[in-house]
């Protein structure tokens, strides 16, 4: 399968533990992108890596998360002290940046991570 | 950032009918409007994009055009059929804000 993978794809914690997801991008793109999403809405943007460097992270992220991607290729995304608020889709996607901050391709979506808070 | 508003929510049409949706931003530096189609259970899939050098694009019975001075695009689906069902997203800004989704029913 060449398409955006994650892992795992369900997770269930009790309140305050840490939890960690994995997201394996397509592996020519050099962008990737961290967003959440809860029923009836639209992704949230969380944070986005070109290549290795994390460009931006939403305002609106606690700093319970952290988000890396030590290589390039693969990405973690970390929830620390886990809350109930933050139980929710975590969808990972990458894309064939151009040459350019301000250029911007198709996203290629993975099947997401459930993450339930207990 | 940008913010990204999306009208209607919810959307029912009769099959064969037309569907459209709308969306405004913010930021007039935004140049690139995507719109996702997501099923239910499924992840989002890019259906049709526009970039700000043109008012228009088409593909087959999908079309999206954008209003760089009134800073809106619409997506605009002919000839609806049952399979078109789905939530829409449309996206814009440079980390790709989401509207909140307009939920499609085609009724056969």
């Amino acid at each position: 399968d060449t398409g955006v993978s994650q892992d795992p794809r369900h997770k269930i914690t009790k309140r305050g533990q840490n939890v960690t997801f994995r997201c394996d991008p397509i592996s020519e793109h050099n962008r990737l992108y961290w967003y959440r999403q809860t029923l009836g809405q639209g992704p949230e943007f969380l944070t986005y890596f070109q290549n290795e460097a994390q460009l931006e992270k939403s305002r609106l992220l606690s700093d319970r998360f952290s988000a890396e991607r030590p290589k390039g290729s693969f990405s973690t995304l970390e929830i620390q002290r886990t809350e109930q608020g933050d139980s929710a889709m975590y969808l990972c996607a990458s894309s064939l940046g151009l040459a350019g901050l301000n250029t911007y391709n198709e996203q290629f979506f993975g099947p997401g991570t459930r993450l339930t808070v207990l | 950032g940008e913010n990204v508003e999306q009208h209607p929510s919810t959307l029912s049409v009769q099959e064969g009918d037309s569907a459209v949706i709308k969306c405004t931003y913010s930021d007039s530096a935004s140049n690139y409007f995507p719109w996702y189609k997501q099923e239910l259970g499924k992840r989002p899939q890019l259906i049709i994009d526009i970039r700000s050098n043109v008012g228009e694009k088409k593909d087959q019975r999908i079309a999206v055009t954008l209003n760089k001075t009134a800073k809106h695009f619409s997506l605009h689906i002919t000839e609806t059929q049952p399979e078109d069902s789905a939530v829409y997203f449309c996206a814009g800004g440079y980390a790709l804000n989401f509207g909140k989704g307009t939920s499609l029913l085609v009724t056969p």
